[in-house]
């Protein structure tokens, strides 16, 4: 079956760094995407990887490596506002997301 | 950007009573659709695919006479909740990929529509 695994809930600190990683296990593999959520919104895209390595977009960045079958999402300098589900989805072999359940990230001053 | 609206926002209706959710691409055209629904503190979950011009494909589990889904143009896609319960009370969303290539294969999402079935 497919499968993708990140934390619950995870707590930081304001002005810290932290690392939210998410592993899968998918019939195929076109890409992996991060979303952030707020309570009662829709999902708004962060970041997209497909090769292996780092990708740097700001106060965000997003790591890859397929031969693991693993990622991460890196917040630095985390603001109050940062307070959200962050979601890991893979695009299997059939272009379709599968979707982990979510990290609830609660930032605290 | 890729914009995608979804109409109503936000909805009450009585038990027995059949709902129409519209998902519109605004300025892109869309031959896939995505409907997704999301129960409180759980993660998306996708309801069915629906493509232009043909019939939705349902996932396991998803009523597809419950859940009417039509995409008759490019840009609209409506789902259509019939003789709702308070079980099917949630937060609908939908998304929307462009037609095309598209090297990031991105869905762009719509704001949701809360349901609340009295």
């Amino acid at each position: 079956g497919q499968n993708i695994d990140q934390p619950t809930e995870m707590t930081a600190t304001e002005g810290a760094i932290v690392q939210i990683n998410c592993t899968y296990q998918t019939s195929g593999f076109n890409g992996l995407f991060w979303y952030q959520q707020h309570a009662g919104e829709a999902p708004t895209f962060l970041s997209y990887n497909v090769l292996d390595g780092l990708e740097e977009k700001g106060r965000f960045s997003s790591f890859l490596s397929r031969s693991k079958g693993y990622s991460y999402l890196l917040l630095k300098e985390l603001q109050m506002k940062d307070s959200a589900s962050y979601l890991c989805a893979v695009l299997d072999s059939n272009y379709q997301l599968i979707w982990g359940a979510g990290t609830k990230l609660i930032i605290k001053p | 950007g890729a914009v995608v609206s979804q109409h109503p926002s936000r909805v009450i209706c009585k038990s027995g009573t059949s709902v129409k959710i519209e998902c519109r691409s605004l300025d892109f055209q869309a031959t896939t659709m995505f409907w997704y629904r999301q129960f409180p503190k759980q993660s998306l979950m996708l309801m069915a695919t629906s493509n232009e011009g043909s019939k939705a494909t349902y996932e396991q589990g998803v009523e597809k006479d419950k859940f009417l889904i039509n995409h008759a143009s490019l840009t609209l896609s409506t789902l259509t909740v019939t003789s709702a319960h308070p079980e099917d009370s949630s937060f609908y969303i939908c998304s929307a990929r462009p037609s095309g290539f598209s090297f990031h294969n991105e869905q762009f999402f719509g704001p949701g529509t809360r349901l609340t079935v009295l």
